[in-house]
């Protein structure tokens, strides 16, 4: 069991506009940024978003990131095929004393 | 460009060891901060352990403490991670990861990955 919440899965629609949240703890989402991590099928992750809102080098601007107390989310605007991947939040986590990652969200092109 | 390469994977029986190395390339070894993290199969991604460039700080997760241990060899542009004690419900594919910076904080993420390595534990 993760101390970041994921949904296991999302989907839409080409050209569509998603959200995925994760949700965590003041000692974690609550006190540090959070990071955003896209893995394609087979592939090692890749940095999307750092720092709650942050777009990495390279990424393109269809992603988002942005954090709200204990949550985070990660939106994906014009949806398409390609961004078919598992996406990962990571974060710091005071009490643990390490990062954390959620438990990855499946995300589904219809 | 950047470059990571895992290797030192295998297949071993509980209670073994192995050592895993990360090559890195393309870049100023010694000016950053490693982290080691693993992917069961299908599962999501757990983070093992880091380390700072000098070596002066270290950070591991609880499930790998006293376990596996980080180090780094900055003339041969290579940070390792030895596993000791090894358990089945360490199989997983284990990634090499750079950070950021040169100390890894909470302010920091993994810019770059290696492709991975895997172990397999098996009785």
């Amino acid at each position: 069991q993760s101390v970041l919440t994921q949904p296991p899965s999302v989907s839409g629609a080409p050209r569509q506009r998603v959200t995925i949240s994760c949700s965590g703890s003041y000692s974690n989402i609550g006190k540090h940024g959070v990071n955003w991590y896209q893995q394609l099928p087979g592939k090692a992750p890749k940095v999307l978003i750092y720092y709650d809102d942050l777009l990495s080098s390279g990424v393109s601007d269809r992603f988002s990131g942005s954090k709200s107390d204990t949550s985070a989310s990660l939106t994906i605007s014009g949806l398409q095929s390609e961004d078919e991947a598992d996406y990962f939040c990571s974060v710091w986590d005071d009490s643990l004393n390490g990062w954390v990652f959620g438990g990855g969200t499946k995300l589904t092109v219809l | 460009q950047v470059q990571l390469v895992e290797s030192g994977g295998g297949m071993v029986q509980p209670g073994g060891s192995l050592r895993l190395s990360c090559e890195g390339s393309g870049f100023s070894f010694k000016n950053f901060a490693f982290h080691w993290v693993r992917q069961a199969p299908g599962k999501g991604l757990e983070w093992l352990t880091a380390m700072s460039y000098d070596g002066n700080s270290i950070y591991y997760a609880d499930s790998v403490r006293g376990r596996f241990s980080i180090s780094r060899d900055d003339a041969k542009h290579t940070v390792f991670l030895q596993m000791n004690g090894l358990r089945r419900e360490d199989t997983a594919l284990y990634y090499c990861a750079r950070d950021i910076d040169f100390r890894p904080s909470a302010s920091g993420h993994f810019d770059h990955w290696g492709p991975g390595t895997q172990v397999i534990v098996y009785s």
